[in-house]
């Protein structure tokens, strides 16, 4: 099993279309999580964080289930500007670095 | 106000040559990273220093050689490049701290190797 796997994509949702992405991860320690965001031929980018209580930012709301070991971003009113690909990250305990999920390729059209 | 640059952006070279990428950071951040992001876009870490000491090195053949001369610069050096090393790699640092929290990219510099 992939220590963190998500939705395949891509997601093709007309403007103003709600859209929710899945995320799974493997390691049960997982400590922190994000979701971050990739723009076509660009860096990623922290999105946000993702809270055990759940946490909103905008449009957008991020969701944690430690006891499923899942992960969701939702995002309401989608706007022409959030085609991207949205990267599920974890982090493994102790002193190690983040691991992201392959991506997920959402693409809004008008 | 760059915070995390790479040098070069583009990269074209030949199967056997050596080539050097170059990264900064101006945050003030003690940890930094190298990426490589494959033409199946799979984001995957290469290296971590942490105050200029390698931290992290994952399954990376040799050829691929950091270097850490402060804890701002964080170089790639390649030698005798192959077709399969092709990709996007990524510099990237973090804030105090080893537990990888939020991670600031550079823009990416694209290796092609023909």
């Amino acid at each position: 099993r992939k220590e963190v796997e998500q939705d395949p994509g891509p997601f093709n949702v007309p403007e103003g279309a709600t859209v929710a992405f899945n995320c799974t991860y493997s390691n049960s320690a997982s400590q922190s999580f994000f979701w971050y965001r990739q723009d076509c031929r660009k860096e990623p980018k922290l999105l946000m964080s993702v809270y055990s209580s759940g946490n909103e930012d905008g449009r957008f709301t991020a969701q944690l289930n430690r006891a499923s070991q899942y992960i969701s971003l939702l995002i309401r009113d989608s706007k022409l500007s959030d085609s991207a690909t949205y990267l599920c990250v974890v982090n493994r305990p102790g002193n190690t670095p983040l691991v992201f999920g392959k991506g997920t390729r959402l693409s809004v059209i008008a | 106000d760059t915070a995390v640059s790479q040098t070069p952006k583009y990269l074209v070279t030949q199967m056997g040559n050596d080539k050097s990428i170059k990264c900064e950071q101006n945050l003030g951040h003690d940890t930094m990273y190298w990426y490589k992001q494959d033409s199946k876009k799979f984001l995957k870490i290469m290296f971590s220093y942490n105050n200029k000491e390698l931290i992290i090195n994952e399954t990376v053949p040799n050829r691929f050689s950091p270097k850490s001369p402060d804890k701002a610069h964080l170089n790639l050096h390649i030698n005798s490049l192959e077709l399969g090393d092709s990709a996007v790699y990524f510099c990237a640092s973090s804030p105090p701290g080893l537990a990888g929290y939020e991670q600031y990219f550079g823009p990416g510099t694209r290796l092609t190797v023909t």
